[in-house]
């Protein structure tokens, strides 16, 4: 099945800080989506984002469908941005069931 | 407002006593599934319906049924619980199943069973 790697598995930031999330993915796919888990364990949707660039407040996201990769990009964090940040994609043909990448974990420090 | 909604969400509870989590969606999806967390396995596919009165396993589905009477609701069963299935349980649907429609996820349900 497809593969789907995140990095930094781990980072810790100062308030204020800008950061990029990495996710790569083994195969083409028609769909990805950015989720954030807060402490509490709530899954967030941040972006559904299958190519190009989409922005949110202080959150945007870039999909590279054809080099099979897309970026989180987090500016001027908070201490509210502090989780864990989850992409996932569809299994090929296996309708949409999604496979959920390893995560970053992302810890926001004044 | 477009939402899923998981009830309860958080549950203690002993072996062998059967319990139900109920979800709900209020966006006409045809598309709902289950998931379950668990740490240093990530989330994986219980159940997943494709309409009403269509469901199919999906990777770990032993231990537990579903149903999907109504377009809106489709409850998790756990018939004879055990402590294995510990777990953060989601409740996601999409508007159908085609994988580039967006899934939208609930707020989870803690289950612990002792």
């Amino acid at each position: 099945g497809i593969q789907v790697e995140q990095s930094p598995p781990d980072l810790i930031l100062q308030e204020g800080a800008n950061s990029t999330l990495r996710c790569n993915f083994s195969d083409s796919v028609n769909n990805l989506q950015w989720f954030h888990q807060n402490p509490w364990g709530q899954l967030i949707n941040l972006f559904y984002i299958p190519s190009g660039t989409k922005q949110n407040g202080r959150l945007s996201a870039t999909t590279v469908a054809t080099e099979r990769y897309s970026l989180l990009y987090i500016s001027s964090s908070q201490t509210t941005d502090s989780g864990v940040y989850f992409c996932a994609v569809p299994l090929t043909g296996g309708g949409n069931k999604l496979t959920f990448g390893t995560g970053t974990q992302l810890k926001v420090e004044l | 407002e477009a939402q899923v909604t998981q009830n309860p969400r958080y549950l203690i509870t002993v072996t062998g006593k059967k319990l139900t989590v109920t979800c709900s969606q209020n966006m006409n999806h045809e598309y709902m599934s289950w998931y379950r967390q668990d740490p240093g396995l990530g989330l994986r596919q219980i159940y997943y319906s494709m309409n009403v009165e269509v469901t199919d396993k999906g990777d770990v589905p032993e231990g537990y049924k579903v149903s999907r009477k109504e377009k809106r609701n489709f409850p998790l069963i756990l018939e004879s619980p055990s402590p294995n299935q510990t777990s953060l349980y989601f409740c996601a649907s999409s508007r159908h199943r085609d994988s580039q429609q967006p899934q939208h996820f609930g707020d989870g349900t803690r289950l612990s069973i002792l």
